[in-house]
C-alpha cells in the first residue's frame, strides 16, 4: 500500500493529557498534512509541513517530521474533549495523489 | 465565504441502480476533488477535476466517473450500483491543484450513500 500509515490506530486520553499520533510512509514526499474529522463528518486541514521543515506549530499542535525515518508526528496539548475526532495525514507520495492513511480515533475523557 | 458544500447528504439506492452526487466548492476555488470512505479501505482518491478537465483520478472502476462545470461546480456519478459502493464521498476544494499536496483542501460534509 502507498498509504501513510497512521499509528496507534485509536488512542483514550483524559482532558488535560497530552496525544501523540504518527505517520509512516514509505517513499519521498514533498509534503506531508494533518487532519481532522469529527465523526462522520467532512475533513478539516490542521497543519502542512514540508520535506524541508523539520517542525511546525499551531496553537496546541506540534507537528515533526523526519524525512530520514519516513515518519511525521503530531502531538496534541492539554487535550479537550473537543479534541474528540480521527486524525489522518496525508502525503504526495510523489503521484500527484493525495493519499491519506486509515486514520489514529482519539478519545479525549472529560 | 461559504463552505464545501455537497447534495444530497444521505442516498439509499438498490443495486444496479445509478447516482449522482453534487459538489458546490469555495468561491474562487478551480479544483474539486473526490473521495470514498469506508470503515475498510479508508479514505481513497477518486479523482481530481481542475478549469472543467480531469487532472488526476484513482485506482477505481470506470463506473465511477465525474465532470466539473465552468463554475466549478462538480458532479460524481456511480453507474450499476454494488453493495460495496456503500461509503461516505468526500468533495474537497482547493485553489489550486490537490494533487502535489501543496494546498490545503477544504472538505464538505459529505453523502453518505447506502446501496441495498
Amino acid at each position: 500500500s502507498q498509504q501513510g500509515e497512521e499509528d496507534p490506530q485509536a488512542l483514550s486520553i483524559q482532558e488535560g493529557e497530552n496525544a501523540t499520533m504518527n505517520c509512516s510512509y514509505k517513499t519521498s514526499i514533498n509534503n506531508l498534512q494533518w487532519y481532522r474529522q469529527n465523526s462522520g463528518r467532512g475533513l478539516v486541514h490542521l497543519i502542512l509541513i514540508r520535506s524541508n521543515e523539520r517542525e511546525k506549530h499551531s496553537g496546541r499542535l506540534r507537528v515533526t517530521l523526519d524525512t530520514s525515518k519516513k515518519s511525521s508526528s503530531l502531538l496534541i496539548t492539554a487535550s479537550r474533549a473537543a479534541d474528540t475526532a480521527s486524525y489522518f495525514c496525508a502525503t504526495d507520495l510523489g503521484s500527484y495523489i493525495p493519499t491519506f492513511g486509515r486514520g489514529t480515533s482519539l478519545i479525549v475523557h472529560p | 465565504k461559504a463552505g464545501v458544500t455537497q447534495t444530497p447528504r444521505y442516498l439509499i439506492k438498490t443495486r444496479g441502480q445509478q447516482v449522482t452526487l453534487s459538489c458546490s466548492p469555495i468561491s474562487g476555488h478551480r479544483s474539486v476533488s473526490w473521495y470514498q470512505q469506508t470503515p475498510g479501505q479508508g479514505l481513497q482518491f477518486l479523482f481530481e477535476y481542475f478549469s472543467e478537465t480531469q487532472r488526476n483520478k484513482g485506482n477505481f472502476p470506470g463506473r465511477f466517473s465525474g465532470r466539473q462545470f465552468s463554475n466549478s461546480r462538480s458532479e460524481m456519478n456511480v453507474s450499476t450500483l454494488e453493495l460495496g459502493d456503500s461509503a461516505l464521498y468526500l468533495c474537497a476544494s482547493s485553489p489550486g491543484l490537490a494533487g502535489s499536496n501543496q494546498e490545503t483542501q477544504y472538505f464538505g460534509p459529505g453523502t453518505r450513500l447506502l446501496v441495498l
